[in-house]
C-alpha cells in the first residue's frame, strides 16, 4: 500500500537555525514528490516539486530513492517559515491522479 | 482573485440533513479533485474529474457521497444523511493536466 510518513508532528527551531522536515514514503513505483505548505489562515499551496529542482523561499528537498526519503531543508529558518508542511507523493505511473498527503509537520520558528 | 473558490466556507448542519458544496476551479483547468481533511491529518483524496468525467473515487466516498461536474467547469459535492463523522474540511483542487494542483480555501463542515 502507498504510504507516506512525516515522523515529527511538531518541530520548533530558533530563528537562524537550520531546518529539516522529514518525509519517508513507501511506494511500489517511482512517485513524483511534492511539498505543500499551509500558512496560518491561508490555503494549502505548493512549496516544492522535486522534478523542478527549484529552491523556493530558501527551501530545498532531495529525493533519496535508496532511503525512499524526500526531506525538506532550509539552512537558516525565518519567522515567516512557521506553518504546516505536508509531504505528498504522487504515483502517476499507476494511473492514479491523487496526491497522498502525510499527516504534516507543524514548524514553529522561535524569534 | 482567479484562484480556486469554494462555497460555502462554513456549514453547520444537523445529523441526518443533506448538504451540498460547490467548487469553482481555475478557468481552463480540466482536472478537478476533492479531498477531505480531519483534525490532525493531511488531506485525504475523495474523487477526481477530468472535464465532466469522474475517473477515480476513493473508498472513503461512501454511497452517501456524490460528486458531479456537469459541464466540466464547477463541481458539487453532496453528502446525504450527514453523520457526525462527516465533520471535516472539504478541499477542492484543480490542475491543468498533470501540472500542479491548486487548492481552494475549503468548506468546513460541522455536523451536530
Amino acid at each position: 500500500a502507498q504510504r507516506v510518513t512525516q515522523p515529527e508532528k511538531l518541530l520548533s527551531v530558533f530563528k537562524g537555525a537550520p531546518v529539516e522536515l522529514k518525509c519517508n514514503y513507501s511506494y511500489s513505483g517511482s512517485p513524483e514528490l511534492f511539498w505543500y505548505v499551509q500558512y496560518s489562515r491561508q490555503r494549502l499551496q505548493l512549496l516544492l516539486r522535486h522534478i523542478s529542482r527549484e529552491s523556493i523561499k530558501g527551501f530545498t528537498a532531495d529525493l533519496n530513492k535508496g532511503e525512499t526519503s524526500f526531506h525538506l531543508k532550509k539552512p537558516f529558518a525565518q519567522e515567516e517559515d512557521s506553518a504546516m508542511y505536508y509531504c505528498a507523493p504522487w504515483d502517476s505511473g499507476a494511473g492514479s491522479y491523487q496526491l497522498t498527503f502525510g499527516k504534516g509537520t507543524k514548524l514553529s520558528v522561535i524569534p | 482573485d482567479t484562484g480556486v473558490s469554494q462555497d460555502p466556507r462554513h456549514k453547520i448542519t444537523k445529523r441526518g440533513q443533506n448538504v451540498t458544496f460547490r467548487c469553482d476551479p481555475i478557468s481552463e483547468h480540466n482536472r478537478l479533485y476533492w479531498y477531505r481533511q480531519t483534525l490532525g491529518q493531511g488531506p485525504e483524496f475523495l474523487t477526481y474529474f477530468q472535464n465532466e468525467a469522474q475517473l477515480e473515487k476513493s473508498r472513503l466516498l461512501s454511497d452517501r457521497f456524490s460528486a458531479e461536474r456537469p459541464k466540466g467547469s464547477f463541481s458539487t459535492l453532496e453528502i446525504q444523511r450527514t453523520e457526525q463523522g462527516d465533520s471535516a474540511m472539504y478541499l477542492c483542487a484543480s490542475s491543468r493536466g498533470k501540472e500542479t494542483q491548486y487548492f481552494g480555501p475549503g468548506t468546513r463542515l460541522l455536523v451536530l
